[in-house]
């Protein structure tokens, strides 16, 4: 069974990078096919995909993200990582990782998609 | 447009039968997956591609598409379905979707 934990500081200062690990156990993260993403919850709001990285180390973003998000993976520890910076009091949100499995039709234009495990997600305040 | 618009809230007698939609351009190529949340905990999985349950999840849970439109069924909702939910699809680039989002009151 796989699952997926994250962890890093609850409280980031503004101006400053948000840093989160997600640690990935009973599978390896290099499994072919598999996409692994980072979603934020803002209090009270619903889901925002942030971005993913790909079993062939290749990241992906949410446009309206990209310029201050990085995601990397460290598969020697079986882990990937999510930097978010310059971060203000709008980037407060619960904090998951999720594995997204693809399957894609007769070309890369259409299929299905799904997000599955999460993890229990984290609560990142910012705040001076 | 790349967004999904879900209704905010509906309200399911129990034993009833409830229908969840989720509009969204992106829906005409990829299936819309399904997640439930209550609160304080993260979503779960309940139905993606065309009509496919994960394990543990009851069979009264299922999904339809038709057009730019998808829809979770719940038949006979039961107490412990009440909570948000939220469907996905992704568009051919790689950006993924999250609908608003559907309270659904029990």
């Amino acid at each position: 069974q796989v699952k997926l934990q994250e962890s890093g500081p609850g409280l980031v200062r503004p101006s400053q990078t948000l840093s989160l690990t997600c640690t990935v156990s009973g599978d390896s993260i290099l499994v072919n096919g598999y996409y692994w993403n980072w979603i934020r919850q803002h209090p009270g709001k619903g889901l925002e995909w942030i971005g993913y990285i790909d079993y062939n180390w290749s990241p992906y973003y949410n446009p309206s993200l990209k310029s201050r998000v990085t995601i990397s993976m460290d598969a020697s520890k079986n882990q990937f990582s999510l930097e978010l910076s310059s971060v203000t009091a709008a980037d407060t949100a619960v904090y998951y990782c999720a594995r997204e499995g693809v399957y894609f039709y007769d070309s890369t234009s259409s299929g299905e998609n799904w997000f599955d495990p999460w993890g229990q997600g984290t609560l990142v305040t910012v705040s001076s | 447009s790349s967004e999904l618009t879900q209704d905010p809230a509906v309200s399911v007698p129990l034993g009833q039968t409830v229908r969840i939609t989720c509009q969204g351009d992106s829906l005409s190529s990829f299936s819309a997956s399904w997640y439930q949340q209550k609160p304080g905990q993260a979503p779960v999985l309940v139905i993606y591609g065309q009509d496919n349950r994960p394990s543990g999840i009851p069979d009264r849970f299922s999904g339809s598409r038709s057009g730019n439109t998808a829809s979770l069924t719940i038949t006979g909702a039961q107490a412990d379905d009440e909570a948000d939910y939220y469907c996905n699809s992704r568009d051919s680039s790689g950006n993924s979707f999250f609908g608003t989002g559907t309270e659904v009151i029990v």
